[in-house]
């Protein structure tokens, strides 16, 4: 059972492009909804969250947009660069839960 | 200062061994998690434990079993090592169930010949 389902399976963008990575979720018991970034030999790191009380959130060239009605959020990286090559997940978690569940993760190459 | 280290970062054995992998997390988190990562790169949780209680068990072979000595450390113990076992195998750490997200360790990369 996939709970998080993540779009596309791989991407490539040029540099300066925007990358734009979505996910799809049906609990609507989750309550917080957080990307990661991973690089390879590496653990994956915390990018950027968001809460479902709002609709988007910016953290300097990454934006997470959420909409609730159509329970679906995504991952936008504005003016790519090759920097940013990496695989990307956008993950899930239910309230009072005390796990994250995963989507299937995003390779992104930026090519230079 | 590493946030959440784990031990080894490699592993090759043979099938039918029994080997451990070892978690310490020093950000002062009451919950730690063993997820594994498979070929395709997809991320499934394994156990968690809050405070040394553990929490989540998913569906797990009973050769595999974690222990938390205390709320800093998570190791985790297999048993009967199979092929199928082969992947990376990632520790993390999080305050108060994750709401502000997890720390991952940089994984254990797991080989069974």
């Amino acid at each position: 059972q996939q709970q998080v389902k993540q779009s596309p399976q791989s991407l490539i963008v040029q540099k300066g492009g925007i990358s734009i990575i979505n996910c799809a979720y049906e609990n609507t018991a989750f309550d917080y909804f957080p990307w990661y970034q991973q690089f390879p030999g590496k653990g994956p790191a915390l990018l950027i969250a968001i809460r479902p009380d709002v609709s988007e959130k910016k953290e300097g060239r990454f934006t997470i947009s959420f909409n609730k009605s159509a329970k679906q959020f995504s991952l936008h990286i504005m003016d790519s660069q090759p920097g940013d090559s990496a695989t990307y997940f956008c993950a899930a978690r239910g309230q009072g839960a005390q796990k994250l569940v995963f989507g299937q993760g995003t390779r992104l190459t930026i090519n230079p | 200062d590493t946030a959440v280290s784990q031990t080894p970062k490699y592993l090759v054995t043979q099938m039918g061994n029994d080997k451990s992998i070892k978690c310490e997390q020093n950000l002062g988190h009451d919950t730690m998690y063993w997820y594994k990562q498979d070929s395709k790169k997809f991320l499934k949780i394994m156990f968690s434990y809050n405070n040394k209680e553990l929490i989540i068990n998913e569906t797990v072979p009973n050769r595999f079993s974690p222990k938390s000595p205390d709320k800093a450390h998570l190791n985790l113990h297999i048993n009967s090592l199979e092929l199928g076992d082969s992947a990376v195998y990632f520790c993390a750490s999080s305050q108060s169930g994750g709401s502000n997200g997890y720390t991952f360790g940089s994984g254990t990369r797991l080989t069974v010949v």
